[in-house]
C-alpha cells in the first residue's frame, strides 16, 4: 500500500491569486501518477495521467508537473477563479491500483 | 455528465436489511471499480473487474457482495452492514487498466456516487 500524502489540507485564496499543491509518493515502483478535481455534488473528474519523470502536462490554466526520482507532483493553477473551487486529489498506483491522497480542498472567492 | 450512472443516489438502511448499489457505463469500457470514501478519509479502492473477471480485492469484508454480469453494470450487494459502513461509495470505469504499450491513458470516470447509510 502506498503511503500518499497531500498538502496543504485546504487553500483559501482570492480570485486571480496563482496557487500550487503538492502530492508526495513512495518513488519506487511508479507507474503512473493521476490528478482529479472533485467538485461538491459531482464525480470526481481526471485532469491528467502523467508516466514520465520530468513530465509537465497543461490544461487550460491548469497544469501539472511530476518528479518519479524524488516521489512528488505539483499541480499549479494559474489566476484562480470561483469555478476552480474543489477538492484537487493525486493517485499514483501500478497496474489497476490507484491509491489516493486525501486531497486538497480549494476555495477561491471573490 | 460522465456516462457513469449509479442508483440509487442515497440509501438508508437497517444492519438486518439487504440493499443493492446500481452501477452502468455508456463509454464501452472494459474494466469497472467501486470505491469508498468514508469521512475524512481518502478514496478507497474495494472491487475491480476487468471483462468482467474480478481481478482486486482488496480486502473487503463479505457482506459487500460485487456482481458483474456484464463490461456495462456492475453492482455492490449489501447485507447485515454495520453503522461503520456508512460511506459515499464511488462506481468508475476505464478504458483497460493500464494497457502495455500505450493507447488509453488508464483515466477513470466516475459515477456520482450512493451516499449510503447504515442505521
Amino acid at each position: 500500500i502506498l503511503n500518499v500524502e497531500q498538502s496543504p489540507q485546504s487553500l483559501h485564496v482570492q480570485e486571480g491569486d496563482s496557487t500550487n499543491f503538492t502530492c508526495s509518493f513512495p518513488s519506487s515502483n511508479f507507474y503512473a501518477l493521476h490528478w482529479y478535481r472533485w467538485e461538491t455534488a459531482k464525480s470526481p473528474e481526471a485532469l491528467f495521467v502523467m508516466t514520465l519523470n520530468g513530465d509537465e502536462k497543461k490544461k487550460g490554466r491548469i497544469s501539472a508537473t511530476l518528479n518519479t526520482k524524488e516521489g512528488y507532483s505539483y499541480l499549479y493553477i494559474k489566476g484562480s477563479q470561483p469555478e476552480d473551487s474543489a477538492t484537487y486529489l493525486c493517485a499514483p498506483g501500478t497496474a489497476s491500483k490507484l491509491t489516493f491522497g486525501t486531497g486538497t480542498r480549494l476555495q477561491v472567492t471573490l | 455528465e460522465t456516462g457513469v450512472t449509479q442508483t440509487p443516489r442515497h440509501l438508508v438502511m437497517g444492519m438486518t436489511n439487504k440493499k443493492s448499489l446500481k452501477c452502468e457505463q455508456h463509454l464501452g469500457h472494459n474494466a469497472m471499480y467501486w470505491y469508498k470514501q468514508s469521512a475524512k478519509k481518502p478514496l478507497e479502492l474495494m472491487f475491480v473487474y476487468n471483462f468482467k473477471e474480478q481481478t482486486e480485492n482488496n480486502s473487503v469484508p463479505s457482506r459487500f457482495s460485487p456482481e458483474c454480469p456484464n463490461s456495462s453494470h456492475l453492482f455492490l450487494h449489501l447485507h447485515t452492514l454495520q453503522p461503520e459502513d456508512s460511506a459515499l461509495y464511488l462506481c468508475a470505469s476505464s478504458q483497460d487498466p493500464y494497457p502495455v504499450g500505450g493507447g488509453s491513458t488508464g483515466e477513470l470516470f466516475f459515477g456520482e456516487g450512493s451516499r449510503l447509510t447504515v442505521l
